[in-house]
């Protein structure tokens, strides 16, 4: 079965810091691989994927995840902290075959301080 | 172009009444993702339609949840007899055509239900 673990509820950053949300992975096969964001009272709103290729995935709003097959890790990065990036990130894996449904983490609450 | 609109984005109802929730999928989209996110929780998965199908409907409960996406129309989530457990905020996406896994789905505001 496919699973996707957030091991942190919440992650503090001062603006300006670089940040890093956490997200491990668990698959048969090779993972197709999301970041969203969602911002209170919102929907999600999707942030970079990883498909295949380069392990270094760039997205929207200066945000970066690194795939590590390995560690079977796909960090969400941002060298430099905005306290509007204050929001809450969802890691998914969507299944290869099939429905292509999406398998949500539980969600990293992340608060920039100023 | 209009993204995924669902409506209504709030809804109050009482024990054993009925919600019907919809949601327009994004121009030229004609799969329809329906997710239930509980407080202070992840999505989960409830159903997947294609255009007057249900394709996959593993995450619906047995009893009181059905969805359908008829040929003309939004698609729509009804819960019969409702719950105070079924308090929870339902999330709709839509994906175009083909409905590849490596490409996103987009995502409505959602609508938070309320039952009193």
């Amino acid at each position: 079965a496919q699973s996707v673990a957030q091991p942190e509820d919440q992650v503090n950053v001062a603006e300006g810091n670089p940040l890093t949300v956490k997200c491990t992975y668990s698959v048969s096969g090779n993972p197709y691989l999301f970041w969203y964001v969602q911002y209170p009272n919102r929907g999600l709103q999707f942030l970079l994927k990883y498909i295949t290729g380069d392990n270094l995935v760039k997205g929207s709003y200066g945000f970066e995840a690194e795939f590590n097959k390995s560690q079977t890790s796909f960090h969400l990065k941002k060298p430099s902290a905005l306290v509007s990036d204050s929001a809450l990130y969802f890691c998914a894996v969507r299944a290869i075959a099939g429905t292509y449904k999406y398998i949500f983490g539980t969600g990293t609450r992340l608060k920039v301080l100023a | 172009n209009a993204g995924v609109m669902q409506n209504p984005r709030h809804l109050v109802r009482r024990r054993g009444q009925e919600a019907r929730l919809k949601c327009s999928p994004m121009k030229g989209h004609s799969h329809v993702y329906w997710y239930r996110q509980l407080p202070e929780e992840g999505l989960k998965f409830m159903v997947y339609l294609q255009k007057e199908n249900i394709i996959d409907e593993s995450g619906m409960p047995k009893e009181r949840f059905s969805a359908e996406f008829p040929k003309e129309g939004p698609s729509i989530l009804r819960i019969q007899q409702v719950v105070r457990g079924d308090s929870a905020a339902y999330f709709c996406a839509s994906s175009p055509d083909g409905g590849a896994a490596n490409q996103p789905q987009h995502f409505g505001d959602g609508t938070r239900l309320s039952i009193l």
